[in-house]
């Protein structure tokens, strides 16, 4: 069946550093790649999103690239903040309407 | 607008009674979904349904039953409640105008199964 596999489970970094989660899909067809942030007790809210017409995707101190040859995804946090920390949900898709499949979850934990 | 809602907040069972989670968007999407959530196990999904009127299972159907009432409402009720279907249950919608592709989530519904 699909799957979308995620790692690494947890991560730690120190404040200002750089922080990358890698994500990948079975499905070929796949053609939405969004993350989600949860923060602890909270629902999953989306942080930034990627289509396979594009490579690669920035918004701020995130951005997110696409290789759909190796059906593989990151997301790049830089110059991490503690407000940075929480569960990282990267998931795949076939686009509007359709269902998503999510992987594991990363948490990420920013020390100051 | 209050987006997706969630009813109730928490849940708890026995073994064998029955019960409904509620989920209602104001968003005008097509497209809503049932989420359960484990930990290190991510969100599964349960059932879905594209439009008003047709639903179709996710990965984690057995156990479960969906209705989607109309185009806000879709509910997701457990007949014969077992301890395995301890989780928290996220509800979710997306599809609106537009080409958003974005799923918004409910608050939650944490339920124990004793």
């Amino acid at each position: 069946g699909e799957n979308v596999e995620q790692h690494p489970s947890t991560l730690s970094v120190q404040e200002g550093d750089s922080a990358v989660i890698k994500c990948t899909y079975s499905d070929s067809a796949s053609n939405y790649f969004p993350w989600y942030k949860q923060e602890l007790g909270k629902r999953p809210q989306l942080i930034i999103d990627i289509r396979s017409n594009v490579g690669e995707k920035k918004d701020q101190r995130i951005a997110v690239t696409l290789n759909k040859t190796a059906k593989h995804f990151s997301l790049h946090i830089t110059e991490t903040q503690p407000e940075d920390s929480a569960v990282y949900f990267c998931a795949a898709g076939r686009g509007n309407t359709d269902k998503l499949i999510f992987g594991t979850g990363t948490r990420l934990q920013v020390f100051p | 607008n209050a987006g997706v809602t969630q009813t109730p907040k928490f849940q708890v069972l026995k073994t064998g009674q029955s019960m409904t989670l509620q989920c209602a968007q104001d968003m005008n999407h097509n497209s809503m979904y049932w989420y359960r959530q484990d930990p290190g196990m991510g969100l599964r999904l349960i059932y879905y349904s594209a439009s008003e009127g047709t639903t179709d299972k996710g990965e984690v159907p057995n156990g479960y039953n969906v209705s989607r009432l109309n185009k806000r409402e879709f509910s997701l009720r457990l007949e014969s409640a077992a301890p395995s279907q301890t989780s928290v249950y996220f509800c979710a919608s997306s599809g609106g105008t537009g080409a958003s592709y974005e799923q918004y989530f409910g608050p939650g519904t944490r339920l124990t199964v004793t």
